[in-house]
């Protein structure tokens, strides 16, 4: 059963505190997502990454950074979390081109809290 | 700017057909799909319109029409289990990135 793996379920952490959210998928995928939901707004991309070591700006990248070292993984950093960065994080990860067709596959998500 | 419309919410009865619908405003248009979440759970591909038209999957369906800017899922005989929150989304270019929609609150009723 093919997968993408977040490696916390839930995580509470200082404000202040440097954050990884670590995403790994068994799929080969090459493209990468990193969306964050939030009540009444849906999902809202921050970063994806097309290949390995590429990184694209999404809708809110502001207070986040991504690294992409290994094809399987694409982690999401929160250098100097905040209280406005508590919120349900979403990896996701597609096949090129036809992802749109195929869809994303997403992982089980983090919900991160931030004190 | 970029919007996707859908309801926030919706009722419907156990055994019924329910229709979410999805207008979008967005400077490219290459595709619109439909996603499905549980409370708690992970958004999970439902179904995908590339061109104008109907596309059938079970008791889910899609429509598009790109000359109105709309789409909309159907589910049919209507299930305690497919209470769930729906997605619409686009894909807005020639990239793999899609936009997501706020999402719809589907409450079945026995």
């Amino acid at each position: 059963d093919v997968k993408v793996t977040q490696s916390s379920r839930y995580l509470v952490k200082r404000t202040g505190e440097k954050v990884f959210l670590e995403c790994v998928q068994d799929m080969d995928h090459e493209n990468m997502f990193w969306y964050r939901q939030d009540p009444g707004l849906g999902l809202r991309l921050i970063y994806f990454s097309y290949d390995v070591k590429m990184k694209e700006k999404g809708d809110i990248p502001e207070g986040y950074s991504v690294s992409r070292e290994k094809k399987e993984r694409f982690s999401l950093i929160l250098e100097s979390a905040s209280t406005n960065q508590t919120s349900m994080y979403l990896c996701a990860s597609s096949p090129p081109g036809t992802g749109q067709s195929y869809g994303y596959t997403f992982g089980s998500g983090t919900r991160l809290t931030v004190v | 700017g970029q919007s996707l419309e859908q309801p926030s919410e919706v009722t419907a009865v156990e055994g019924a057909i329910v229709q979410i619908n999805c207008t979008y405003q967005t400077s490219g248009f290459y595709g619109l799909s439909w996603y499905q979440q549980h409370d708690g759970g992970a958004p999970t591909f439902l179904s995908y319109n590339g061109l104008d038209g109907l596309e059938e999957t079970g008791r889910f369906s899609s429509f598009l029409s790109r000359s109105d800017s709309y789409g909309y899922l159907l589910l049919q005989e209507l299930q305690m289990k497919d209470s769930a929150s729906y997605f619409c989304a686009v894909r807005e270019n020639r990239d793999d990135k899609i936009i997501f929609g706020k999402g719809t609150r589907l409450h079945i009723l026995p």
